[in-house]
């Protein structure tokens, strides 16, 4: 069973407006970790929030914020005032903390993916 | 700077050959792991390490296989098994210092089969 699921294969954003990616992810753990990653043409993955399922309030990482609705199961995306440069890829992850083992080592299962294009 | 290295970025593989692609990390993490990106797919996982001299098939190990003999090193070789290798392929550390971020990825090293 597909464990995170990304439901927007392609977005068209104009600038400056905000864009909310979806995000929506299966398990039975209480305990759990939700990441966004971009990745730019270039391949490589950036980090850019993080929401612990325990954690009570949203995420925020400057213009990024996660809308966590736990009883739904969803963590979207969340990017305002959207410029040139947040053209990329985006990929919603998670961490099912049964798999961490030792100390340091996390499991994550990515989505498909968003490509988002900003517009001029 | 701390971080990981893969190289080559681009790696051309006749049919039938064993590529090695290398990743080299100096973040002083103990867990290191590979993962496949296909268009569409997104990224699964071929191999992970959670401590030196061990390692656990990942969702799509076969054709596929690892080392980990250093804490730093982390190589991945595509056998001749490996019927469809074309893709690119991330490798990414994790350390306990870093729980809420996840990963920190390499570059990638882009693979065709020529």
């Amino acid at each position: 069973a597909q464990k995170i699921t990304q439901t927007q294969p392609g977005m068209f954003v104009q600038e400056k407006e905000a864009v909310t990616l979806d995000c929506t992810y299966d398990t039975s753990d209480q305990s759990y970790g939700l990441f966004w990653y971009k990745q730019p043409s270039s391949g490589e993955m950036i980090f850019l929030i993080y929401q612990g399922s325990y954690d009570e309030q949203n995420a925020t990482e400057g213009r990024y914020s996660l809308n966590f609705q736990k009883a739904r199961k969803s963590a979207n995306l969340v990017i305002s005032a959207s410029q040139l440069g947040d053209s990329a890829m985006y990929f919603c992850a998670m961490r099912e903390n049964r798999y961490r083992i030792i100390q340091g080592a996390q499991k994550l299962v990515f989505g498909q993916g968003t490509r988002l294009t900003i517009n001029p | 700077d701390g971080g990981i290295t893969q190289s080559p970025k681009y790696l051309f593989r006749k049919e039938g050959q064993n590529v090695t692609l290398s990743c080299e990390q100096n973040l002083n993490h103990d867990a290191m792991y590979w993962y496949r990106q296909d268009p569409g797919q997104g990224l699964r996982l071929i191999y992970y390490s959670q401590i030196v001299n061990d390692f656990q098939k990942g969702d799509i190990a076969e054709g596929y296989s690892v080392s980990r003999e250093k804490k730093e090193s982390f190589p991945l070789t595509v056998t001749s098994a490996q019927k469809n290798p074309t893709a690119f392929y991330l490798c990414a550390s994790s350390g306990d210092s870093q729980a809420n971020y996840g990963y920190t990825f390499g570059s990638g090293t882009r693979l065709t089969v020529v």
